[in-house]
């Protein structure tokens, strides 16, 4: 059951412009959310949180949004820059509990 | 560089082997994430361990097991391989934060059965 979607499999922008990446969930359980980029050959790493009790957080150019009555969040990337070309996983956990909940993966182009 | 480390980078095997996957850790960490990722799938929890014990358990097949040792570092037994089995396994350890955990993730091993 896939408590944790990513409904666009890929997404290409050119460079400069903003990159949305889109995430949904469905158990109203879950209270704390993060974004991971991976490279080809690399492990995931982590690139942003949000808990449930924000509906935004900022980081440079990394901005996540929370939307809990919708139950979706979204990355905001701006401006986008060809070396944030990546696999952008969210996830999604319970602070009680240590079950992890990724999405499939949204793969982001940005092109020069 | 996480500070996570697995081993191996790659292993190919035949279908019916066993393998075991290697995780040290980040320095501190107690716990020990094991994790699937097959060809356009997101990546699915397999099984955590912390400080030794079993914690909690995912979408792991009964041909599979793993533990965590004294020194923290966690093994991940696959066996009778099936080719379906082919794909990238990652361990993470984890820091908890004031809001949550986060997860460290190592670079991967990268099993294929023929």
């Amino acid at each position: 059951d896939q408590q944790v979607k990513q409904n666009s499999p890929s997404l290409s922008v050119q460079e400069g412009r903003i990159s949305i990446l889109n995430c949904d969930y469905t158990n109203s359980m879950f209270d704390y959310f993060l974004w991971y980029k991976k490279y080809p050959a690399e492990g995931p790493t982590f690139l942003i949180s949000i808990s449930s009790i924000k509906d935004k957080n900022e980081d440079g150019r990394f901005t996540v949004f929370l939307n809990k009555s919708a139950k979706h969040l979204s990355l905001h990337i701006v401006p986008s820059q060809p070396g944030d070309s990546a696999v952008y996983f969210c996830a999604a956990s319970r602070v009680d509990n240590n079950d992890m909940r990724f999405g499939a993966g949204t793969r982001l182009t940005v092109k020069p | 560089d996480s500070g996570v480390t697995q081993t191996p980078k790659h292993l190919i095997t035949a279908t019916g082997q066993r393998v075991t996957l290697r995780c040290s850790p980040r320095s501190g960490d107690l716990s020990v994430y094991w994790y699937q990722q097959s060809l356009d799938q997101g990546l699915q929890f397999l099984i955590q361990y912390y400080n030794g014990e079993e914690r909690a358990k995912g979408n792991i097949l009964e041909r599979f097991s793993a533990q965590q040792f004294p020194d923290l570092h966690s093994e991940l037994n696959l066996s009778s391989l099936e080719l379906g089995d082919s794909a990238l396994y990652f361990c993470a350890s984890s820091v908890w934060g004031a809001l949550g955990e986060t997860q460290y993730f190592g670079p991967g091993t990268r099993l294929l059965v023929l």
